[in-house]
């Protein structure tokens, strides 16, 4: 058991430009979620995964945003033309289905936009 | 709304003292609920869980916490707090239903004196 990883840790980037992150859940955890965190706020939920299938999504998630889990297991969150107010970190986690769904987080992905 | 309150965004203590972390929710028929801690620039990382049973729940580094249903809250507390509790800690609840999305407070930050 190695934890929840994302790649990148840090990502800058220029407004307009496009980035993608990915994230490996911890293994057998057929659940996973993305949640984005601002400065001097908590986590806010942005969609879940349950194997590869995205079951929920926030209205956080604009069209400009897309996430994807394509065999159930790593998924990849992409921000097309980012914008100054996407910077921000963005979490993922993991989960057993069933025994609480307790949700493991990674260290998260740092995202500025210039 | 569901809705998940962190009253103090920041909370001194000095050394060996002891400390209360305050949470209050929104009511629900059922609910999940736990404390997760963030050092600065890291994820975030579980201090404990209430799922059911006892509503006493303890967990690492000498953390505690106890579920109020009528209060509808969950404050955490240490007896003796340590330089090394400094962090964020986050209250999150998943309110029972069809979704799996756990919903955090603004946080508080615990700040340890010497």
């Amino acid at each position: 058991d190695t934890g929840v990883s994302q790649n990148p840790r840090h990502k800058i980037t220029k407004r307009g430009q496009n980035v993608t992150f990915r994230c490996d859940p911890i293994s057998e955890h057929n659940r996973l979620y993305w949640y984005r965190q601002t400065l001097g706020q908590g986590p806010e939920f942005l969609t879940y995964f349950q194997n590869e299938a995205q079951l929920e999504k926030s209205r956080l998630l604009s069209d400009r945003f897309s996430a994807e889990r394509p065999k159930g297991s790593f998924s990849t969150l992409e921000i097309q033309r980012t914008e100054q107010g996407d910077s921000a970190m963005y979490l993922c986690a993991s989960a057993k289905l069933g025994g609480g769904d307790i949700q493991y987080f990674g260290a998260g992905t740092r995202l500025s936009v210039l | 709304a569901q809705s998940v309150t962190q009253l103090d965004s920041q909370v001194p203590v000095f050394e060996e003292a002891p400390v209360e972390l305050r949470c209050n929710y929104s009511s629900s028929v059922s609910v999940y609920l736990f404390w997760y801690v963030q050092y600065p620039n890291q994820g975030l990382q579980l201090l404990l869980k209430y799922l059911s049973g006892s509503t006493l729940v303890k967990g690492i580094n000498g953390f505690e916490a106890e579920f109020n249903k009528s209060q509808t809250s969950f404050h955490l507390r240490k007896p003796s707090v340590h330089i090394s509790d400094t962090a964020e800690y986050f209250c999150a609840v998943r309110f029972g239903g069809a979704t799996n999305k756990l919903i955090f407070g603004t946080g508080t930050l615990l700040a340890v004196q010497p």
